[in-house]
């Protein structure tokens, strides 16, 4: 079955250290892809995504993602992390093929240190 | 403000219990759609609608019903609800109606099946 997968289920962090979270998707043809967070105690909200052009994508907060379509991966990068980041973390695909369909992978949660 | 809001909040039922939960935008948005967040299984969705009168079925579609009269509502339908369908849900709407736009999501229901 076309899928979403998140490599990390629960990531500890401390202040300052670098963070990379990986995505990867099953899904052939074009995509659509997503990042979106959920603070705790707030909404789910879109952090970035990619339609198409360059494949490295910046979104708020300091996130940014890469495409790489070779290998099926759209991972999440933040050179330095903060307390506030700490988060649930979705990656989500749009296939062409199923254009109004939205995938979303088992969630990665991030919890920075102070 | 433009929100999506979702009630109730919280709900607990037992088996067999006809219950709705209702989704309301007010952003003249013309996608909308359901999903459930389950512990390790990430975000599923469970219906979506791009239109009025126009739903169609998501991953997870077994035991709920939709229906889209007007749009800016999208109640979800539990005929007979059963313990699996204890989750959060998830309401959420876009501008487009496509499932590559933009989410915004609701507050949540989590929902308990006695």
């Amino acid at each position: 079955a076309q899928s979403v997968s998140q490599h990390n289920h629960h990531v500890i962090l401390s202040e300052a250290a670098s963070l990379e979270l990986g995505c990867n998707y099953s899904y052939g043809g074009t995509v659509n892809l997503f990042w979106y967070v959920q603070y705790p105690g707030q909404h789910l909200q879109l952090l970035l995504k990619y339609f198409s052009g360059d494949p490295l994508v910046k979104g708020i907060k300091g996130f940014e993602a890469e495409f790489i379509k070779s290998k099926f991966s759209f991972n999440l990068r933040k050179p330095s992390v903060q307390w506030s980041d700490t988060a649930e973390y979705f990656c989500a695909v749009n296939p062409f093929s199923n254009d109004y369909k939205l995938s979303f992978g088992a969630g990665t949660t991030v919890t920075v240190r102070a | 403000e433009a929100q999506v809001t979702q009630n109730p909040r919280y709900l607990i039922t037992v088996t067999g219990k006809k219950l709705t939960v209702t989704c309301s935008q007010n952003m003249n948005h013309e996608y909308m759609s359901w999903y459930r967040q389950d512990p390790g299984l990430g975000l599923r969705q469970i219906y979506y609608s791009m239109n009025v009168e126009v739903t169609d079925k998501g991953d997870v579609p077994e035991g709920y019903k939709v229906s889209r009269k007007e749009k800016r509502n999208f109640p979800l339908i539990l005929e007979s609800p059963s313990p699996n369908q204890t989750s959060l849900y998830f309401c959420a709407s876009s501008f487009g109606a496509r499932g590559g736009e933009t989410q915004y999501f609701g507050p949540g229901t989590r929902l308990l099946v006695l």
